[in-house]
């Protein structure tokens, strides 16, 4: 399996732009999460989906914020209105029965 | 709530030290724990997961143990050497079991 895989790798967009973020867990997970990283906050939990469903969405900051995960092999994060707050480095990962984690590459986020 | 904390923030050493990373954990009702290295810029890659009925685990030069019972975890790399250079994340389970609370990490840099 060729991982976790998400895109953009990378994003520069204006404030007030809408940004989409994706994500491609690894077949035959059944848990996806999305978190951001911060220097100042260090890997905050936004999101957790168990089989496609959200679970637990209290860390997702604003109603800017939106997630999906229309089906197993697919997930995404919105940010709508963007702002430059928003900046960040955003990970998504996944998880098997064994609870193992394993991440994406992240995509890196600039809103100017 | 679960609260991970990792002590040294940055750590220094020369090539060939054995050393130890620090991990505290307040919620020691966990059924796993997970250690990552996270180089610039770069993903989270899993080093090593330990089930709460473990008391160690070993990959190589690493060596991860856990005691639930004071709500520690150390990591152990052996004859570090300056590939070893990262930073290095502790993740236990949040109160719900649902998703990881990473630690802020302890950056590691190994000098050849």
């Amino acid at each position: 399996d060729a991982g976790v895989i998400q895109s953009p790798r990378h994003e520069v967009t204006e404030m007030g732009q809408e940004v989409t973020l994706r994500c491609k867990p690894i077949s035959g997970h059944n848990s996806l999460f999305w978190y951001r990283q911060t220097m100042m906050r260090g890997l905050e939990l936004l999101i957790y989906f168990n089989n496609n469903v959200p679970i637990d969405d209290s860390g997702m900051p604003e109603d800017r914020f939106s997630a999906k995960m229309p089906n197993a092999s697919f997930s995404t994060l919105k940010i709508q209105p963007s702002e430059p707050r928003d900046s960040a480095v955003y990970f998504c990962a996944s998880t098997g029965f064994d609870t193992e984690a394993f991440f994406g590459q992240g995509t890196r986020l600039t809103v100017v | 709530k679960q609260e991970v904390t990792q002590i040294p923030a940055a750590l220094s050493v020369p090539e060939g030290e054995n050393l130890v990373l620090n991990c505290s954990f307040t919620d020691s009702a966990i059924y796993n724990l997970q250690w990552f290295r996270q180089d610039p810029g770069k993903g989270l890659t899993s080093l090593l997961l330990i089930q709460s009925s473990q008391r160690e685990q070993t990959s190589g030069r690493l060596n991860a143990s856990l005691d639930k019972s004071s709500g520690r975890s150390t990591l152990y790399i052996a004859a570090s050497q300056p590939g070893d250079s990262a930073t290095y994340l502790c993740a236990a389970p949040n109160q719900a079991g649902t998703a990881l609370i990473f630690g802020k990490g302890t950056t590691l840099s190994v000098s050849s």
